[in-house]
């Protein structure tokens, strides 16, 4: 099916391991976009991308990393995860910048 | 740098009534302005999109309005239904800058 898709749904891991989340679209967009909702802070940019091997940081960037190869896929890394990081994570792209957004179903990720 | 707030945090309403949903941003100089909505363990679903140059947008029973000169977006729901039960969030985005979130309104219809 066309759309944004993000996996694992649901990540449990330890604290200090690597952990990747991965975003996939098909609608070819320039934009992607990594979110993370917590209660109390609502939604906070983390990194986008305007375009494959272009990226750039949002408002909490610290103690992650990003890559974009291919305009579809853009994976988010968390080199070691902190119980901090604990939270639901989503994808999101749009066609242009600051243009329509469309969002992934979101991965929740627990670092014990 | 720019704010978004949303009031109430919570709404409850029996079925088939209008209502009426805020958002208020502090920076009038906004690009776009968004509407999703978001069920329970879920992504986000854009509803509409409301460019700085439109004052209102609409979709069915969805009626989103823009006044930037107050700072201020309303997103009206006519004949509201159990299945329009979400949380609501706006999103602003400014020139140069990225989308800033509102932390939502919860709104449960009740039959």
């Amino acid at each position: 099916d066309a759309g944004i898709t993000q996996s694992p749904r649901y990540k449990i891991t330890e604290t200090g391991r690597q952990v990747t989340l991965m975003c996939h679209q098909t609608w070819s967009h320039s934009y992607m976009f990594w979110y993370r909702q917590d209660l109390g802070h609502g939604l906070r940019l983390i990194y986008y991308s305007a375009a494959a091997d272009i990226t750039d940081k949002g408002e909490v960037p610290d103690g992650y990393v990003v890559s974009r190869s291919k305009t579809e896929n853009f994976p988010l890394t968390l080199e070691s995860a902190t119980r901090s990081q604990t939270s639901v994570y989503f994808c999101a792209s749009s066609r242009l910048e600051r243009d329509e957004q469309f969002f992934g179903p979101g991965t929740r990720l627990t670092v014990l | 740098k720019q704010e978004v707030t949303q009031i109430p945090a919570a709404l409850s309403v029996p079925e088939g009534e209008n209502l009426v949903l805020n958002c208020s941003f502090t920076d009038s100089a906004i690009y776009n302005l968004q509407w999703f909505r978001q069920d329970p363990g879920k992504g986000l679903t854009s509803l509409l999109l409301i460019q700085s140059s439109q004052r209102e947008q609409t979709s069915g029973r969805l009626n989103a309005s823009l006044d930037k000169s107050s700072g201020r977006s309303t997103l009206y729901i006519a004949a509201s239904q159990p299945g329009d039960s979400a949380t609501y969030l706006c999103a602003v985005s400014n020139y140069g800058q990225n989308f800033v979130f509102g932390p939502g309104t919860r709104l449960s219809v009740l039959p």
